[in-house]
């Protein structure tokens, strides 16, 4: 255990559904992200929480909404997803900026179908 | 923006030899991370290695920066069956609260 834990670790959703990914981190740390990552493309930040404050929306299609109720907390909403927005969902947290590196999840695998 | 490159994509060797992947990246930094990650699974952080250093050594793996170049090199020495995975070098971009990552290196070590 990485002291990031994403729930659920694997999700299958019709085009129709809504859901939820959860992430939780035990680290005291401060920053949460969510970053996507597609096969044979680099990993995409998808947002950034500072402090429970959204600091940055990587363009990221409104039919994912992201939810941060405190630092230890995370989520991001789904709902109308494209079977292309299949991928596995990484969470990350650290210390302010991330200066001393990020620490992952292992990650929720969606399949929309 | 894809910050950093690796290369090769793909490294394939016997169990105990060494593994060199390298990085390159674009813009200035104050520091490089190395990131790796088993099939399926998260991203484990390895090693950082900041602007002003030269190289680091953490047990088996060995970190070079030439800030000169642009370029990242990680070592890995006598490797073993359990290094198999995809290794990523990643930047956080300048004024952004973003750390940016490369594509990765596949290594895959051959009993």
């Amino acid at each position: 255990e990485t002291g990031v834990t994403q729930t659920p670790r694997h999700l299958v959703m019709g085009m129709t559904n809504k859901k939820s990914l959860k992430c939780e981190q035990h680290l005291g740390h401060n920053a949460m992200y969510w970053y996507k990552q597609s096969a044979k493309k680099p990993l995409e930040l998808m947002f950034v929480y500072n402090f429970k404050e959204q600091t940055e929306n990587n363009s990221v299609p409104s039919r994912f909404s992201p939810e941060c109720p405190n630092s230890s907390h995370l989520f991001l909403h789904l709902h109308t997803l494209q079977p292309e927005d299949s991928a596995l969902y990484l969470c990350a947290s650290s210390e302010d900026r991330g200066d001393y590196g990020y620490t992952f999840g292992s990650g929720t695998r969606l399949t929309v179908v | 923006s894809q910050q950093g490159e690796e290369d090769p994509q793909a490294l394939s060797i016997q169990e105990g030899e060494n593994a060199t992947m390298n990085c390159s990246y674009k813009t200035s930094i104050n520091n490089l991370q190395w990131y790796r990650q088993n099939s399926g699974r998260g991203l484990v952080h390895l090693i950082l290695i900041r602007s002003n250093e030269r190289e680091k050594h953490s047990g088996r793996l060995r970190v070079t920066l030439d800030t000169s170049k642009k370029s990242s090199s990680l070592l890995i020495t006598a490797s073993r069956a359990a290094d198999t995975a995809s290794y990523f070098c990643a930047t956080p971009l300048q004024g952004a609260q973003k750390l940016v990552f490369g594509q990765g290196t596949r290594l895959t070590i051959n009993p």
